[in-house]
C-alpha cells in the first residue's frame, strides 16, 4: 500500500521560504508513471494545484505561483519537497503532497497534510 | 472563484441519493478527464472517481461519476452519516495549462 509522509515547519515567517517534504513508502517514485504533485487549500476555501514533478526532474507548476515555487525530487530518498519562497499571510493554509497522474490528473494516495501558518 | 462550478451544498436523508454538479468548459471537463474527491473532516482528501466514471480498488459502487459535454456528475446512493463532508471535482484545463478543481460541495446527511 502507498503511504506519503509530509514533514517540515508550518510556521513561517512573512518574506521567508517554506520547505515541505514528502517521503514515499510503497512504491518507487524512480519508477515512472507518476507526477509527485503538491496542492493546498486555503481556510474556507477550494482546492489549488501547485504543480508537480515527473522522477526524472521535468516539474510543472501553476503559472499563479510558477515565479515563487520550487518541487524537487530526489530518488535516492524516495521524496519529493516543495519550496515556497516570499511568502504572505496568503499563503496560510493546508498543504498536502499526492501521487497523481499526468495525463488523467487525478490523485491517489494524498498526504497526511501539513497546516501552513505565516505569521510574524 | 473557481474554474469548475459545483453548488456550495447538497443534503439528503440517511439512504436516500444525492447528485452534485460540476460544470466547467471545453478547454476543461469538455475535452479532459474528470476526478472526484472525498474531503471528510481532519482527514487527507480521497480519490473516488477517476477518468469521468472509473472507481479505485475500495470505494463503494454506491458512488459513481458521469460527464456529458462540459458538466460532470457525482452521484452517491446509500447515503450514511459518515458522508458527509465535502467533494471536489477535478480536470485539467488546456488553455490555463494546469489542473483546476472545483470549489467543493458541502454534503450534509439530514
Amino acid at each position: 500500500q502507498v503511504h506519503l509522509q509530509q514533514s517540515g515547519s508550518g510556521l513561517v515567517k512573512p518574506s521567508q521560504t517554506l520547505s515541505l517534504t514528502c517521503t514515499v513508502s510503497g512504491d518507487s517514485i524512480s519508477s515512472g508513471g507518476y507526477y509527485w504533485s503538491w496542492m493546498r487549500q486555503h481556510p474556507g476555501k477550494g482546492l489549488e494545484w501547485i504543480g508537480y514533478i515527473y522522477y526524472s526532474g521535468s516539474a510543472f507548476y501553476n503559472p499563479s505561483l510558477k515565479s515563487r515555487v520550487t518541487i524537487s525530487i530526489d530518488t535516492s530518498e524516495n521524496h519529493f519537497s516543495l519550496n515556497l519562497t516570499s511568502l504572505t499571510a496568503a499563503d496560510t493554509g493546508m498543504y498536502y503532497c499526492a501521487r497523481g497522474d499526468g495525463f488523467s490528473f487525478w490523485f491517489d494516495p494524498w498526504g497526511q497534510g501539513t497546516l501552513v501558518t505565516v505569521s510574524s | 472563484q473557481s474554474v469548475l462550478t459545483q453548488p456550495p451544498s447538497v443534503s439528503a436523508a440517511p439512504g436516500q441519493m444525492v447528485t452534485i454538479s460540476c460544470s466547467g468548459s471545453s478547454s476543461n471537463i469538455g475535452n479532459n478527464y474528470v476526478s472526484w474527491y472525498q474531503h471528510l473532516p481532519g482527514t487527507a482528501p480521497k480519490l473516488l472517481i477517476y477518468d469521468n466514471y472509473e472507481r479505485p480498488s475500495g470505494i463503494p459502487n454506491r458512488f459513481s461519476g458521469s460527464k456529458s459535454g462540459t458538466s460532470a456528475t457525482l452521484d452517491i446512493l446509500g447515503l450514511q452519516t459518515e458522508d458527509e463532508g465535502l467533494y471536489y471535482c477535478a480536470s485539467r484545463d488546456s488553455s490555463l495549462n494546469h489542473g483546476v478543481f472545483g470549489g467543493g460541495t458541502k454534503l450534509t446527511v439530514l
